[in-house]
């Protein structure tokens, strides 16, 4: 069965770059989140689209932006990084009114130095 | 959001039963609950929801009394693959984009 693809598994940039997630739903699933779980952590909301608006926004500093794209697939973009967005960036997705059943990616391990 | 305590970690056997106790005193009429597995650098898996009395799938059981206060996540004859981070979430999960709100998970290790 298809499931969340995540792109890049890993990434390592410098303080201040910038970083460009993406995420592609698995299909036909029009909602599409985002969490990130730091060392240690438990994972924390970022920000949720439903059909290519925006749901629902977590933790998510100022700094990141997202959106969803027609073919639904999502992007995570994160300026001016700091070493504290070292991290393991999930993406997930459900079906409409898919409820607490979601479903995870791999993950995209990003690494600021 | 309802508050969850579960216990912070939790040893087993391979082949016994483990059963993972989450309260959820503050539960709303229309709130869910659901269990997710994480393996350490994966994504949270879904295992089980329910609403009342118990659930089964080839996974897991999970356990609802009546005042649906607590929840019961049982797991039949655990392996060692079972070593993993179990949540429990409650919330009202009927709308659409319902983000998962993770607390601190229970940490099962499981020994030969």
């Amino acid at each position: 069965a298809a499931g969340v693809i995540q792109s890049p598994r890993h990434l390592i940039k410098e303080k201040r770059e910038t970083a460009t997630l993406k995420c592609y739903p698995i299909p036909r699933h029009d909602t599409v989140y985002w969490y990130q779980q730091g060392p240690g952590q438990d994972p924390q909301f970022l920000i949720s689209f439903y059909e290519k608006m925006q749901s629902d926004k977590g933790s998510i500093p100022d700094r990141f932006s997202a959106q969803q794209f027609s073919d639904y697939h999502s992007e995570l973009n994160m300026s001016s990084l700091e070493l504290g967005d070292s991290a393991l960036y999930f993406c997930a997705s459900s079906q409409t009114q898919g409820g607490y059943e979601q479903y995870f990616g791999p993950g995209t391990r990003l690494t600021v130095t | 959001l309802a508050k969850t305590t579960q216990p912070i970690s939790m040893d087993s056997y391979e082949g016994q039963e483990v059963n993972i106790t989450c309260s959820h005193n503050n539960i709303a009429t229309n709130d869910y609950i659901t269990w997710y597995q994480q393996f350490p650098s994966q994504g949270p898996r879904f295992i089980i929801q329910g609403y009342k009395t118990k659930v089964t799938n080839e996974v897991a059981s999970l356990f609802i009394p009546a005042d649906r206060k607590s929840s019961t996540l049982s797991l039949p004859r655990v392996s060692l693959s079972d070593t993993a981070v179990y949540y429990c979430l409650v919330g009202d999960n009927t709308g659409t984009a319902s983000k998962l709100t993770f607390g601190t998970g229970t940490r099962l290790q499981v020994t030969l």
